[in-house]
């Protein structure tokens, strides 16, 4: 158990539709990341934030967006849903200050997005 | 050509083979992490080097920075370490990049 979690588990949608992805990250981490595993894939860098703020992008669109809580909570928001965006979502945390250092990363159980 | 290859993507092994999984990034990183992903996609750490070795129960992990590589042993390997194994790095401020993962399975 690393104490980050994540919901829904699964999750359903048709294309054109909008969904939230939720991350409570470990207590005490102030920066948490998002990554999308295809199929098949290692997991692809969407984006990080540290103290509520992004810290860095990956090469996804801008209907791939983030917010992050002073709870240290996060959410990710994907718009306008298309058939590739079928996917693993992830979301890690760490306690280091975002690139400044390495850190260990602790990954919640992901959630798996199916769009029909 | 992904910034992070690894080598051997799938492995079948008996119960007891000892094991050697293979990683190679083109820049050079601050960190290497090696991860493992059981079916249903939870990721769990496994790692974390800048250099040398590290040593944890029969998974050892080691790192050559000048050579940009880094190996994932696993001694006496039980059915129960079958995953997907995951090097990841980290090239920059932003989050880490993975390799597509070597596919372990160890047969009784």
């Amino acid at each position: 158990e690393t104490g980050v979690t994540q919901s829904p588990t699964h999750l359903i949608k048709t294309r054109g539709q909008q969904v939230t992805l939720r991350c409570s990250s470990q207590s005490g981490h102030n920066t948490v990341s998002w990554y999308q595993q295809a199929l098949g894939q290692g997991p692809q860098f969407i984006f990080q934030y540290y103290r509520e703020e992004e810290n860095g992008r990956g090469n996804f669109p801008p209907r791939f967006s983030g917010l992050q809580f002073p709870n240290y909570s996060s959410e990710l928001n994907v718009n306008a849903l298309e058939l590739d965006d079928s996917a693993l979502y992830l979301c890690a945390s760490s306690d280091g200050l975002a690139g400044d250092r390495p850190d260990t990363q602790y990954f919640g159980p992901g959630t798996r997005l199916t769009v029909l | 050509k992904n910034e992070v290859e690894q080598s051997p993507q799938n492995l079948t092994a008996q119960e007891g083979e000892f094991i050697t999984i293979n990683c190679s990034y083109s820049v050079g990183i601050s960190a290497l992490h090696w991860l493992q992903q059981h079916p249903g996609g939870g990721i769990v750490s496994l790692f974390m080097l800048s250099s040398g070795k590290k040593k944890h129960g029969r998974l050892i992990a080691t790192i050559n920075i000048q050579e940009k590589h880094s190996s994932l042993h696993i001694t006496a390997s039980h059915p129960r370490d079958s995953a997907v194994y995951i090097c990841a790095v980290r090239l920059s401020a932003d989050g880490l990049t993975f390799g597509k993962g070597t596919h372990l399975i160890i047969q009784p």
